[in-house]
């Protein structure tokens, strides 16, 4: 099975600064990565997803990129607001007999000080 | 307005007693998943639905049961077998078997004593 590691586990940063957040996975065969805030006692909401033949997307203050061969990929927010405050999780997606379950990484905790 | 609902949002239940968590959702997805979140764990998955009238064990489906009568209802029963049910669970659905985006439910946090 796939086996995901995300790091770091709580990320504290100043309001405007850039967040890193990294992953990496298990399974060449994984083809979809996607990423996932979570706000204080709600479920995961998915913010943005990158494919395996894809090396970077972006979607306004917030990009991930992917390596294949070193299999990771990471979460860039740039300026990053109080409101981004959340815990965010990647998950590495491994085709199996046509099922696409994901495989999640811990969680980071993002705390945005303004 | 679209979604999944889960209720209760908080469940207290005593040591011993099984316990049915609800899921329900309009968005006419065939595929939903039942997740278990615990404190710097991630999200574990106990069991998945690609259709009605069928469901599959995920990693930790021990002392947990389900049913896909309803295309539109996905119950999870924590049963007295499961050694340690107090968590957040969340219930998830895609548009179909094969599809990766996943849109979850708020949770439910179930507290056992």
């Amino acid at each position: 099975g796939e086996n995901v590691e995300q790091h770091p586990s709580t990320l504290s940063v100043q309001e405007g600064d850039s967040a890193v957040i990294k992953c990496t996975y298990s399974d060449s065969a994984s083809n979809y990565f996607p990423w996932y805030k979570q706000e204080l006692g709600k479920g995961p909401q998915l913010i943005i997803d990158i494919r395996s033949n894809v090396g970077e997307k972006k979607d306004q203050r917030i990009a991930v990129t992917l390596n294949k061969t070193a299999k990771h990929f990471s979460l860039h927010i740039t300026e990053t607001q109080p409101e981004d405050s959340a815990v965010y999780f990647c998950a590495a997606s491994l085709p199996s007999g046509g099922s696409y379950i994901p495989t999640f990484g811990r969680g980071t905790s993002l705390i945005v000080h303004p | 307005d679209g979604g999944i609902t889960q209720s209760p949002k908080y469940l207290f239940r005593k040591e011993g007693q099984n316990v049915t968590l609800s899921c329900e959702q309009n968005l006419n997805h065939d595929a939903m998943y039942w997740y278990r979140q615990d404190p710097g764990q991630g999200l574990r998955l106990i069991y998945y639905s690609q259709i009605v009238n069928d469901f599959q064990k995920g990693d930790i489906a021990e002392g947990y049961s389900v049913s896909r009568e309803k295309k539109e209802s996905f119950p999870l029963t924590v049963t007295s077998a499961q050694k340690n049910p107090t968590a957040f669970y969340l219930c998830a659905s895609s548009i179909s078997y094969g599809t990766h985006e996943q849109y979850f439910g708020p949770g439910t946090r179930l507290t056992v004593t």
